[in-house]
């Protein structure tokens, strides 16, 4: 069953790096993955898409600040120098014909 | 600019119907699928619904399939969500995302949302 899994929370500290991971059910390791950010109060924001080999394509005005990558069955999304606006709830989402599926979510916390 | 517009939300009673409308606009409507994702108060995001360019295809979750009916009016570059026999865990704030191409290929742009909430 196509499933994605993610950490609940995340911290790290201003101006620093983070990596926060999404992994895909087994079977599915090749699938590609969207990143979504959600800041409080807002609506989901459309990172980029990554792909099993790790290119990705950001969405419009999307810093280089975030970059993915990927390593097996896991997608990674880095975000660097962080901002207190990189607070926020991130989501990763895969599909397949007739089904979507989003992970549970990584809220992070900028200390 | 793509923008992708929600209404229709509102409160309903357990039961009851509603329906939702996203106004899209700065793309080829017709070219792409489009998705509703619900997000309930405090919760992750939820699939609800697909539907292909040209309407003829689509798919449900299975919280959702036999009550709601998803359609789209491509002469008004406009989606629907038909929502039936409402529930109490219906409540959500109900997104209208447009996605990347012409087949399933993930969410790129998310409306603002539109709250429904079931109650009595």
């Amino acid at each position: 069953q196509l499933a994605l899994t993610q950490s609940p929370s995340a911290s790290a500290s201003l101006g620093a790096s983070v990596k926060l991971t999404c992994t895909l059910s087994s079977g599915h390791i090749s699938y590609a993955i969207a990143w979504h950010q959600q800041q409080p109060e807002r609506g989901p924001r459309y990172l980029m898409k990554l792909n099993s080999d790790g290119s990705h394509s950001k969405g419009d005005g999307i810093p280089d600040r975030f970059s993915g990558s990927s390593s097996g069955a896991e997608r990674y999304l880095i975000i660097s120098s962080l901002q207190s606006e990189d607070e926020a709830d991130y989501y990763c989402q895969t599909w397949g014909t007739g089904i979507r599926v989003f992970g549970g979510g990584t809220k992070l916390t900028v200390l | 600019e793509v923008q992708l517009l929600e209404s229709g939300g509102g409160l309903v009673q357990p039961g009851g119907s509603l329906r939702l409308s996203c106004a899209a606009s700065g793309f080829t409507f017709s070219g792409y699928v489009m998705s509703w994702v619900r997000q309930a108060p405090g919760k992750g995001l939820e699939w609800v619904s697909d539907i292909s360019g040209s309407g003829g295809s689509t798919h449900y979750a299975d919280s959702v399939k036999g009550r709601f009916t998803i359609s789209r009016d491509n002469s008004k570059n406009t989606l629907y969500l038909q929502m039936n026999s409402l529930r109490a865990e219906d409540t959500a704030v109900y997104y209208c995302a447009k996605e990347r191409g012409s087949s399933s290929s993930g969410v790129d742009y998310w409306g603002q949302g539109t709250l429904v909430t079931v109650s009595s």
